[in-house]
């Protein structure tokens, strides 16, 4: 069975520093792997996506994963975090066969000025 | 384009009632996947249609159900509501036939259970 573990449930980060967020997978092939972003009542917007090839991953606003295979990871950075990027944050994983979708608790994030 | 589209986007009911919630796929998608996120947590995966015929289903009762139209749209019922069936139902839409592409997702529907 698929599933995701994301360590940290909250995490307070400073405007300007840089952010990691965590996500380990479970999954017997190779997955497709995702991040999501949610504002407080909305809906899901994806940050970005790994489906194969290079294993860092480029993101919208500023985003960008790594998937690591023998660690079984696919960490979330940003260099430089800005206000508006307080949110939720939920890693998935699928596989394209059936596009189940498995997600994890998810982290909140917030920024301090 | 208008992306996935949910409909209502708030709704309270009374424990035991029925609801129905409705989700228009986007543009060109033909696979509706529906999930049910409770307060707190990560969204669940609840069923999947393409075809018009549930191909997938998660670990959810048969209190659950859905429909898939010819138009692709799609409507999941729940039947008998408890408490614990207060949740945000996300809605998300892919085409079937494209590997490599991503589920887009709806804006949800807030259900509370009174």
């Amino acid at each position: 069975a698929q599933s995701v573990t994301q360590p940290d449930i909250h995490i307070t980060v400073s405007e300007g520093a840089s952010l990691e967020l965590r996500c380990n997978y479970s999954y017997g092939a190779t997955p497709y792997l995702f991040w999501y972003v949610q504002s407080p009542g909305q809906g899901l917007q994806l940050l970005l996506k790994y489906f194969s090839g290079d294993t860092l991953v480029q993101g919208i606003k500023g985003f960008e994963a790594e998937f690591k295979r023998s660690q079984s990871s696919f960490n979330l950075r940003k260099p430089s975090v800005h206000w508006s990027d307080a949110a939720e944050y939920f890693c998935a994983v699928g596989a394209w066969v059936d596009y189940k979708l498995s997600f994890g608790a998810g982290t909140t994030v917030t920024v301090r000025a | 384009d208008a992306g996935v589209t949910q409909s209502p986007t708030h709704l309270i009911k009374t424990r035991g009632q029925q609801v129905t919630l409705r989700c228009s796929p986007k543009s060109g998608h033909d696979t509706v996947s529906w999930y049910q996120q409770a307060l707190g947590q990560g969204p669940q995966f609840i069923f999947q249609y393409y075809e018009e015929e549930e191909r997938q289903r998660g670990n959810f009762p048969d209190r659950f159900s859905g429909h898939q139209f010819p138009n692709y749209s799609s409507e999941l019922n729940v039947n008998a509501l408890l408490l614990g069936d207060s949740a945000l139902y996300l809605c998300a839409s892919r085409r079937r036939d494209l590997m490599n592409t991503e589920a887009f997702f709806g804006q949800g529907t807030r259900l509370t259970v009174v």
